[in-house]
């Protein structure tokens, strides 16, 4: 089946760096990505919608010049941290919808943490 | 987007059916419902999915009432691998995935 490769699996960086997450999708064109974002003990919420060739499209309350999306390309969308803090620590996941009947493949998360 | 509601717990025997209801009242005609589950810490596994009739593949099975307003995910066999969160999900117009809390499923040897 489709799958959606995320990387890294866990990162820890220095408060002020910035942290760039990678998803690639295998085996089929991704031409949306949805990014989302876990703390502990929370449900998945949705960041932002990335879309090949365009300005990728954010949820209310989330930073867009904090967070940013790159989807050059079919296959890759990115995610960069900047400026990263101690409260941007938490799991990060990536998700592509595929096929016709819009099942939809995620990644299988990053965890960061901000020291 | 229709909201959905689901038990925050739930208990099952190894072996026995676990049955996880999810309640989507608000849910629109063209509106699907899927599944998934996570696991800790890993990224969400889909289940399965529907619009209207009832769904079976090889992990579970998904009955949908007449009127949509709620279903019942089924896993046949509960394994002690199937404990995870599981969430009902009803996908938006714009397709997006909102994830409510989910029920936390645990199977007990």
């Amino acid at each position: 089946g489709a799958v959606v490769s995320q990387h890294p699996s866990r990162v820890i960086c220095k408060s002020g760096t910035s942290v760039k997450i990678e998803c690639r999708s295998l085996d089929f064109q991704a031409t949306t990505m949805f990014w989302y974002r876990q703390f502990p003990k929370q449900s998945l919420m949705l960041m932002a919608t990335s879309n090949e060739g365009s300005k990728a499209t954010y949820e209310q309350g989330v930073e867009k010049d904090k967070f940013l999306i790159n989807h050059a390309s079919l296959t890759l969308s990115t995610l960069t941290v900047t400026s990263a803090h101690p409260e941007d620590s938490s799991f990060y996941i990536c998700s592509a919808p595929t096929g016709p009947d819009y099942g939809y493949t995620f990644g299988s998360g990053t965890r960061l943490t901000v020291v | 987007d229709a909201k959905t509601t689901q038990p925050p717990s739930m208990d099952c025997a190894e072996g026995r059916a676990a049955n996880l209801p999810c309640n989507h009242s608000t849910i629109s005609g063209n509106e699907y419902v899927y599944w998934y589950r996570q696991i800790h810490s890993q990224g969400p596994q889909y289940i399965i999915h529907g619009l209207k009739n009832n769904e079976t593949n090889e992990m579970a099975s998904l009955i949908i009432t007449e009127d949509r307003k709620s279903s019942t995910l089924i896993l046949p066999h509960a394994t002690l691998r199937d404990t995870a969160v599981y969430y009902c999900i009803v996908r938006g117009s714009n397709y997006k995935l909102t994830f409510g809390k989910g029920t936390l499923l645990t199977v007990n040897p």
